[in-house]
């Protein structure tokens, strides 16, 4: 039932910029865009989410099409941190998240 | 702050075994969830609790997994009896109320059915 679609993997080098995309072509007009990243062995935690406009906060920035079919979050250095699985989800007037296969980031020294 | 809380770490049964998990989320957080996740695949809901209410368990298998949160804090969830396919790990989360968006989770608790 997964609503996003996300490369498998992806690979940068550290301190230089990522950009994780994801495609969401059946988003409804109040679904917002969560992304969460998940550390080996550890519950998923929040990065950032948004319903039309970019956002930033401190960990990252979320670009957000026009058309909302589809985002791209934006970590601006890599760190070996930031290795993780990362998570573009919908999430419905509900509250209900639907969590696809995500993206596995590896961070190159 | 103290985070989502959920015990045992790591439980490992036999197949048609029972076992329950325990989770006690974040103080004041009125909405508490319970995710599957097996190995490889991103974590899915099985149940959602609102306060003591259930407001969404059309992912929950019922014939074997149940979920309770009586006084609408801690939650248990068992599976009676146990499948191979239920390895995996469980995942509780809250957050403060329906609709305002940001879970918390747990670290988890790991099953192994054998």
């Amino acid at each position: 039932d997964a609503k996003t679609t996300q490369p498998n993997s992806m690979e940068s080098n550290e301190e230089e910029p990522v950009h994780l995309p994801c495609n969401h072509s059946t988003i409804s007009g109040t679904d917002y865009i969560h992304w969460y990243r998940q550390l080996p062995s550890q519950g998923p935690e929040y990065v950032i989410h948004g319903l039309t406009s970019n956002v930033n906060n401190r960990m990252a920035s979320l670009a957000i099409a026009e058309d909302r079919k589809s985002s791209t979050l934006i970590l601006h250095r890599a760190t070996l941190r930031d290795a993780a699985v990362y998570y573009c989800i919908l999430r419905s007037t509900g509250n209900q998240f639907y969590f696809g296969t995500g993206t596995s980031l590896t961070v190159i020294p | 702050e103290a985070g989502v809380a959920q015990s045992p770490r790591y439980k490992i049964i036999e197949k048609r075994q029972s076992v329950a998990f325990w989770c006690n989320p974040i103080s004041g957080h009125a909405t508490l969830y319970w995710y599957q996740q097996i190995l490889g695949q991103g974590p899915k809901l099985l149940i959602q609790f609102q306060n003591n209410g259930v407001v969404d368990d059309s992912q929950l298998p019922k014939d074997r997994f149940s979920a309770e949160r009586l006084k609408g804090v801690d939650s248990t969830l068992k599976i009676q009896p146990a499948k191979l396919e239920d390895s995996a790990v469980y995942l509780c989360a809250s957050s403060l109320e329906v609709g305002t968006g940001e879970q918390f989770f747990g670290p988890g608790t790991r099953l192994t059915v054998l």
